[in-house]
């Protein structure tokens, strides 16, 4: 009954490091997303992806890269942390059918950056 | 710019009341909207979806749509301490991007 997974929960990072997230869901979901939620702010999508091999820049992409090599795994890669990047993310999933849009959170991944 | 715009709140209600939570978008194109619970600390849940113009009623939870007035809104009858969250609503425009508000922090006192 997994869902969404999404690793490491917690991560501290100093500045100009590297770190990929990974988030992996087992519902056979063709889209996929990443969003980042600042303290006592909404969510703001930074990519999603449609499909394996589909990948497109959401609100705030800076800072952030992609891939979609399987409709399994949909990981996060920050290159050159900065402090901005200092947030809570959040990879979800869903059917993307017009009638059942519901996504599924995973449980979040709390990033620091020093 | 696909804008979703929600009073941040907070939303203080006493408990057995109505809260009332409302949320305009931007785009005109939107399709499907959602509202999610986030518990502190916690990820987002979804609590109602709404497809079409009118209302929709789940329990103690209605979504209201206004395709026209591009507003959508959610009414939480008989409030209780447990719905003490911040709720986020989301619009589902075409292009599959997901956006969300900044949410409404309600609280229910007892």
């Amino acid at each position: 009954n997994a869902g969404v997974t999404q690793t490491p929960k917690f991560r501290i990072l100093k500045i100009g490091q590297s770190m990929t997230l990974q988030c992996a869901q087992d519902m056979n979901h063709n889209y996929m997303y990443w969003y980042r939620q600042d303290p006592g702010m909404g969510l703001k999508l930074i990519y999603y992806s449609v499909g394996a091999g589909i990948t497109d820049k959401g609100e705030v992409p800076n800072g952030y890269n992609v891939s979609r090599s399987t409709t399994e795994d949909f990981p996060l890669r920050l290159e050159l942390a900065a402090p901005s990047q200092t947030s809570v993310y959040f990879c979800a999933s869903g059917s993307g059918q017009e009638d059942t849009g519901e996504l599924f959170f995973g449980e979040g991944s709390r990033l620091t950056v020093l | 710019q696909k804008e979703v715009e929600q009073n941040s709140g907070p939303l203080s209600v006493p408990e057995g009341a109505i809260a009332s939570l409302n949320c305009t978008y931007s785009d005109r194109g939107s399709q499907s909207f959602f509202w999610y619970r986030q518990y502190s600390g916690k990820s987002p849940e979804l609590i109602m979806s709404i497809y079409s113009n009118g209302d929709k009623e789940d329990g103690r939870f209605t979504a209201q749509l206004n395709k026209a007035s591009q507003y959508v809104s959610l009414l939480i009858r008989d409030s209780q301490p447990s719905d003490s969250a911040t709720y986020l609503c989301a619009v589902l425009p075409w292009g599959n991007d997901m956006r969300f508000g900044a949410g409404t922090r309600l609280t229910v006192k007892p």
